[in-house]
């Protein structure tokens, strides 16, 4: 079975800093991994995927995650933070265990401070 | 393109009242779909996939229940609403032995149960 641990539920930054969001999954076999974006109000949107090729994953919007297998880790990072980046994020990973099972994190709510 | 609708965007409705939510797909045949539950500050809950007509799997034993009478269309039911209802739903849909590439989410009903 496999499992996502987003640390940290709330992260604030200023404009202009870094974002860092942390996620950590856990998979007896190769994971397929994400990060979604949701405002509020509003369904989830796909950000990035890693599957299994590159392991710098670029994504919308100048996020990009890297796996990294050694520390079973999917962070999620932006140079340079917008107001609007403001939202909750959601890490998930998909293993295949009898059939493609989805887990999704429990969200990290980011805070842009102008 | 493929789209997905999701409606009502808000519904309260009294304890013990029925509910019907609805979710379409346009632009694709054959889809997986999918229906979540997110509380608040809470990550996201799988309550019932489909892989097809009528082929309905329930992830978490509750007061709901899931019908799929067409292909690209996904109703989520209740005969009597709880309190413990309420939350925000979400519909998804990926193609078929294509969830490694992810989901794309309807934009949400607000359910308050009153």
């Amino acid at each position: 079975a496999q499992s996502v641990t987003q640390l940290g539920s709330h992260v604030s930054v200023s404009e202009g800093a870094l974002v860092l969001l942390r996620c950590n999954y856990s998979s007896s076999v190769p994971p397929y991994l994400f990060w979604y974006v949701q405002y509020p109000n509003q369904g989830l949107q796909l950000l990035l995927k890693y599957t299994s090729a590159a392991t710098l994953v670029k994504g919308i919007n100048d996020f990009e995650a890297e796996f990294k297998k050694s520390e079973t880790s999917f962070h999620l990072t932006k140079p340079s933070a917008h107001m609007s980046d403001a939202a909750e994020y959601f890490c998930a990973v998909t293993a295949w265990t009898g059939g493609f099972k989805t887990i999704f994190g429990a969200g990290t709510r980011l805070f842009v401070k102008a | 393109s493929q789209t997905i609708h999701q409606w009502p965007a808000t519904l309260v409705q009294p304890v013990g009242s029925p509910l019907s939510l609805e979710c379409t797909v346009e632009g694709t045949s054959n889809p997986n779909l999918y229906w979540y539950r997110q509380a608040a500050g809470r990550g996201l809950q799988l309550l019932f996939y489909s892989v097809g007509i009528g082929q309905i799997s329930s992830e978490v034993p509750q007061n709901l229940s899931a019908s799929r009478p067409q292909d690209r269309q996904f109703i989520l039911s209740s005969k009597k609403l709880l309190l413990s209802d309420s939350g925000f739903y979400l519909c998804a849909w990926s193609a078929q032995g294509a969830s490694i590439y992810g989901y794309t989410f309807g934009s949400g009903t607000r359910l308050t149960v009153v």
